[in-house]
């Protein structure tokens, strides 16, 4: 069974602070992990993802995560955080010989100004 | 544009009355899937679709069915809602070329059974 776990449910950060979104998973498999945002009243939208290779993934908006194999992360970052990355981010995974896709509880950001 | 679209937006219904969810997508995706999205529980699969006539179970598919008649078309089929069936729903949709491929999300489904 694979399983996503983000373990905090907010997270509060001043604007033009680095943000850090953490995720941990667990397949059996090897692991394709995805970043997803939610804006209110909207569907999800994707980030970024981790496929193989470069274990620093590059995504949308500014957004980097970086694959950790040994301590089975996938934490989400941006160096400067803006208030308008304020949202829900969700972690993602999928063992790489199935398509089942399993989502984290969800992590809310908050960015102050 | 190339989105997902999800019908209705929003519907309070009543325990036992069978409704459908319409979902639809224009960008000639073979993948199609069905969540739920409950306050702290996150996202759950409920049944997805590699190609028209596929489809399988996800985590919690009981008390729901679906169909992939059409390659753009996969509707969510509720024959006797129940309370715990109250959620947010999200159909999404990916290029099938390996389980790699992102989703895209419509904008979500708000249910309300009583």
């Amino acid at each position: 069974a694979q399983s996503v776990a983000q373990p905090e449910d907010q997270v509060n950060v001043a604007e033009g602070n680095p943000l850090t979104v953490k995720c941990t998973y667990s397949v059996s498999g090897n692991p394709y992990l995805f970043w997803y945002v939610q804006y209110p009243n909207r569907g999800l939208q994707f980030l970024l993802k981790y496929i193989t290779g470069d274990n620093l993934v590059k995504g949308s908006y500014g957004f980097e995560a970086e694959f950790n194999k040994s301590q089975t992360s996938f934490h989400l970052k941006k160096p400067s955080a803006l208030v308008s990355d304020s949202a829900l981010y969700f972690c993602a995974v999928r063992d790489y010989n199935d398509y089942k896709l399993s989502f984290g509880a969800g992590t809310t950001v908050t960015v102050r100004a | 544009e190339a989105q997902v679209t999800q019908n209705p937006r929003y519907l309070i219904t009543v325990t036992g009355k069978k409704l459908t969810v319409t979902c639809s997508q224009n960008m000639n995706h073979e993948y199609m899937s069905w969540y739920r999205q409950d306050p702290g529980l996150g996202l759950r699969q409920i049944y997805y679709s590699m190609n028209v006539e596929v489809t399988d179970k996800g985590d919690v598919p009981e008390g729901y069915k679906v169909s992939r008649k059409e390659k753009r078309n996969f509707p969510l089929i509720l024959e006797s809602p129940s309370p715990n069936q109250t959620s947010l729903y999200f159909c999404a949709s990916s290029l099938k070329g390996g389980n790699n491929q992102p989703q895209h999300f419509g904008d979500g489904t708000r249910l309300s059974i009583l």
